[in-house]
């Protein structure tokens, strides 16, 4: 099965941009799944980030979506997630996840995730 | 903020049958969008548990069992044990938001 893992700084001052990669092994980007980034606050719930697939197309969650930049570099096998103009309400863990395609569209669960990285908000 | 509501806690004695509701609306789960669920283990990242509606991958046992009726889903954990002591969520598609939403979460406490 695909593995992945996060990668990035663990500490981002406020109004900077937070940077993550996801490696992606034991399987191409180029498959037929999209590629997602969810974050969870501490103590909190999940929240979908957004997605990619290998063709550069995106999918933004709306609330988010001014700030938010997924790219995808197929040569190198991983996506990578910016969000700009962070404050501590952005402090979280980031998961980067497979999205398996269902029937239709709309349908796609996430599966597997990668371990989570924790990208505190703080001067 | 979550548009799919879960209580936030349930609990049960080993051996016993607790149930999660995910609730949503005609935009999401009411909207016949299938409903997926998770279990995420103290400190770890979320794992997949049923995908679909009512599949369920392999590896995970017959106990957990689903439902789905208008914009509600519910996820069963008969025969609790010890292991299965950990936070669920359900997880959707919403047209209004044209994107992925998850719900509150449910923390299961075996007793």
């Amino acid at each position: 099965q695909v593995q992945l893992q996060e990668s990035g700084p663990g500490l981002v001052k406020p109004s900077g941009t937070l940077s993550l990669t996801c490696a992606v092994s034991r399987g191409s980007i180029s498959s037929s799944n999209w590629w997602s980034w969810v974050r969870q606050p501490p103590g909190r719930g999940l929240e979908w980030i957004g997605e990619i697939y290998h063709s550069g197309s995106t999918n933004y969650n709306p609330s988010l979506k001014s700030r938010l930049t997924i790219s995808v570099d197929k040569s190198k096998n991983r996506f990578s997630l910016n969000l700009s103009s962070v404050t501590a309400a952005d402090t979280a863990v980031y998961y980067c996840a497979s999205g398996v395609v269902g029937a239709t569209k709309g349908q796609n669960w996430f599966d597997p995730w990668g371990q989570g990285t924790l990208v505190t908000v703080s001067s | 903020q979550s548009v799919l509501t879960q209580p936030p806690s349930v609990s049960g004695a080993p051996g016993q049958r607790v149930t999660i509701s995910c609730t949503g609306s005609n935009s999401n789960i009411g909207a016949h969008y299938d409903v997926h669920w998770y279990q995420q283990l103290p400190g770890t990242a979320p794992k997949l548990l049923i995908y679909g509606d009512i599949n369920r991958p392999s590896g995970v046992p017959d106990r957990f069992s689903v439902s789905k009726s208008g914009p509600s889903a519910s996820l069963a954990i008969n025969g609790l044990r010890a292991e299965d002591e950990a936070d669920y969520y359900c997880q959707s598609y919403d047209s209004n938001l044209s994107g992925y939403v998850f719900g509150t979460g449910t923390k299961v406490t075996v007793l």
